[in-house]
């Protein structure tokens, strides 16, 4: 079975607090995801990579950062956490389709992030 | 830009009627299309995706979805509710050609009553 794990469920952190939240897939996909899920917002996406050491900003990518050292670890970095960003945080993966046909993605069971 | 629309926030239905959860999209180009589930406090889970080929694609947990072209549309349906359908469905569109990134709605809210 396809395996994505998130370093946390729930976490609380302060506002200004530099938040990290990591991801781990164990199924040598190229392509990982980070999105946030709003009520009534649906998922939307922060960051994208898909390869080593390469991102693509998605649509909400303002007061995040991504780092991709490996290939089955992609960490989504709050600078300076805002109350804002109090949301619950998805992170997927899915192979590299080459534009043939586009892979279905494996999410992790996600974090709530409370920003206080 | 590509897009889809989930027009109903929640939908009701007893248990053992047959249910749909509505999808619509906006694509140039063929369509690349899912459906995934999120039951509460997990992660999302995929039900089934359309690609190609016959309009009626059947997926896991017994749901089915029909691609209608000429009504832009990708409803989810399954005919017979369960309980344990409860949860939030997710449809969602590739981007663009040559990308692997997916466009989700807003999500539409299932409850089963017994």
């Amino acid at each position: 079975d396809v395996k994505v794990t998130q370093s946390s469920r729930y976490l609380v952190k302060r506002t200004g607090e530099k938040v990290f939240l990591e991801c781990v897939q164990d199924m040598d996909h190229e392509n990982m995801f980070w999105y946030r899920q709003d009520p009534g917002l649906g998922l939307r996406l922060i960051y994208f990579s898909y390869d080593v050491k390469m991102k693509e900003k998605g649509d909400i990518p303002e007061g995040y950062s991504v780092s991709r050292e490996k290939k089955e670890r992609f960490s989504l970095i709050l600078e300076s956490a805002s109350t804002n960003q109090t949301s619950m945080y998805l992170c997927a993966s899915s192979l590299l389709s080459g534009g043939r046909d586009t892979d279905t993605q494996y999410f992790g069971p996600g974090t709530r992030l409370t920003v206080l | 830009a590509q897009s889809v629309a989930q027009p109903e926030d929640q939908v009701n239905v007893a248990e053992g009627n047959p249910l749909t959860v509505k999808c619509t999209y906006s694509v140039s180009g063929n369509p690349y299309l899912f459906w995934y589930v999120q039951y509460p406090n997990r992660g999302l889970q995929f039900l089934l995706k359309y690609i190609t080929g016959d309009n009626l694609v059947k997926g896991s947990y017994g749901f089915e979805a029909e691609f209608n072209k000429s009504q832009t549309s990708f409803h989810l349906k399954k005919p017979s509710a369960l309980v344990s359908d409860s949860a939030l469905y997710f449809c969602a569109v590739r981007d663009k050609y040559g990308t692997d990134k997916l466009i989700f709605g807003t999500g539409t809210r299932l409850q089963v009553f017994p």
